[in-house]
């Protein structure tokens, strides 16, 4: 059964700390790995992951893929409150004849003043 | 342009009785889907369809049934609601071919009394 899992579940800190978010999966046809942020509507894309060791950077958000130990996270640097929001790792197993998208429970991340 | 649209936004339904979710997409994608979201856990796939006039099911299909009407509409009916299928259900698109990211929509939150 494929399966992705987040880690940790909630995270409060305060602004300007660095988070890091953890995501380990195990699926049976591994295309890619996303994030996406949620804050209380549909899903935003941030990332997509395909190959290991390529950190992908957005602003002061990153994230990078270990397909070894078939593992990603997600660095956020000097939190904002605006980062408040739940983070969702999902994994593309399209291939195969099958199609979509197995996701993880979320990060619920909390930025304090 | 639009992206994923859908409708309505909030229903209500009784135990028992039937609707449909519809979803719309501008973005001339092939794959669609829909996907439901419970507290405290990430999206689970309901159905998808990778071209127009194809279907399958995804990771939780039992009780709805999905009908993809053209390239742009996916629609997901309810036949009997239950209480079990009060949920928050998001539609999604994207270019299976590419790969690349889902886009969803904003989300239809259905109660089941």
């Amino acid at each position: 059964e494929d399966k992705v899992v987040q880690s940790p579940l909630s995270l409060v800190v305060h602004e300007g700390d660095t988070v890091t978010l953890n995501c380990s999966y195990e699926v049976t046809n591994f295309r890619s790995l996303l994030w996406y942020k949620q804050e209380k509507k549909a899903p935003t894309f941030l990332f997509m992951l395909t190959s290991s060791g390529i950190e992908k950077k957005s602003g002061r958000l990153s994230s990078i893929l270990d397909k070894k130990e078939l593992f990603s996270i997600l660095n956020i640097t000097a939190t904002q409150t605006g980062d408040s929001a739940v983070y969702l790792c999902a994994v593309d197993f399209s291939g195969g004849g099958a199609d979509g998208l197995t996701f993880g429970k979320g990060t619920h991340l909390i930025i304090q003043p | 342009n639009a992206g994923v649209t859908q409708t309505p936004k909030f229903q209500v339904l009784k135990t028992g009785q039937s609707m449909t979710l519809q979803c719309a997409q501008d973005m001339n994608h092939n794959s669609m889907y829909w996907y439901r979201q419970d507290p405290g856990m990430g999206l689970r796939l309901i159905y998808y369809s990778a071209s127009e006039g194809t279907t399958d099911k995804g990771e939780v299909p039992n009780g709805y049934n999905v009908s993809r009407l053209n390239k742009r509409e996916f629609s997901l009916r309810l036949e009997s609601a239950a209480p079990s299928q009060t949920s928050v259900y998001f539609c999604a698109s994207r270019y299976l071919l590419t790969g690349k990211e889902q886009f969803f929509g904003p989300g239809t939150r259905l109660t089941v009394l």
